[in-house]
């Protein structure tokens, strides 16, 4: 089937605008993780969702980032007033569940802030 | 503070040789260990993975090494292949599903 999508692939924002990120996990997933991949650095845990839990959100860098996950499937991660240290590749991967399970990778969003 | 370094950014194999990619971590609780492997503009994708119960998991011409006692492991990759070109990260989790990754280490196939 149909692995993790996620649109758009690329984002150019003036600074002080809202972004948002959409991502479509893998059908039957329970688990859905957003990461930040900024340039030289390794991927950044921001948020975790597994089914109807409150999410953890200990990884958002901010509070002008904040993510939903609508009907148990698609996710959108939002961030508020834009600064340009947010440009950085967004990930999202989902899995079976949360134990340890293989997380499957979308393609990620690149998001360039001016 | 890195909890997870690959402190070779990059590395360059001839191919049918061996590459090895090292993995350095700082925190005794973890317990679980995986590397990925990253094409450009793809996302990445499980290539093997570890529990600290174990010092080896081979998997093909894929094999992780993990040695508790210096917190480090390492990816064997024989015989290397243009397509293992790719950047490779390893990541730590001491949970569930929290991973924790390093900065990636690029590898070149020279055919």
């Amino acid at each position: 089937g149909a692995g993790v999508s996620q649109s758009p692939s690329n984002k150019v924002t003036e600074k002080g605008k809202d972004v948002e990120l959409r991502c479509d996990p893998i059908s039957g997933h329970t688990a859905l993780y957003w990461y930040r991949q900024s340039l030289g650095q390794g991927l950044e845990f921001l948020i975790y969702f597994q089914g109807n839990s409150a999410p953890d959100k200990s990884g958002l860098p901010s509070d002008r980032f904040s993510a939903e996950r609508t009907g148990g499937s698609v996710s959108t991660l939002t961030i508020q007033r834009t600064q340009q240290e947010d440009s950085a590749v967004y990930l999202c991967a989902s899995s079976l569940g949360s134990s340890q399970e293989t997380q499957y990778f979308g393609p990620g969003t690149r998001l360039l802030v001016l | 503070d890195q909890q997870v370094k690959q402190n070779s950014p990059s590395l360059s194999v001839q191919e049918g040789r061996i590459s090895i990619l090292n993995c350095d971590y700082t925190n005794s609780m973890f317990d679980y260990f995986l590397w990925y492997k990253k094409y450009p503009a793809e996302g990445p994708t499980f290539l093997i993975s570890i529990s600290s119960i174990k010092d080896k998991n081979e998997d093909g011409r894929f094999t992780v090494f993990l040695n508790k006692s210096a917190k480090h492991l390492s990816l064997h990759i024989v015989p290397s292949q243009p397509g293992d070109s790719a950047v490779y990260f390893c990541a730590a989790s001491d949970g569930p599903y929290k991973y924790i990754f390093g900065t990636g280490t690029r590898l070149k196939v020279l055919a």
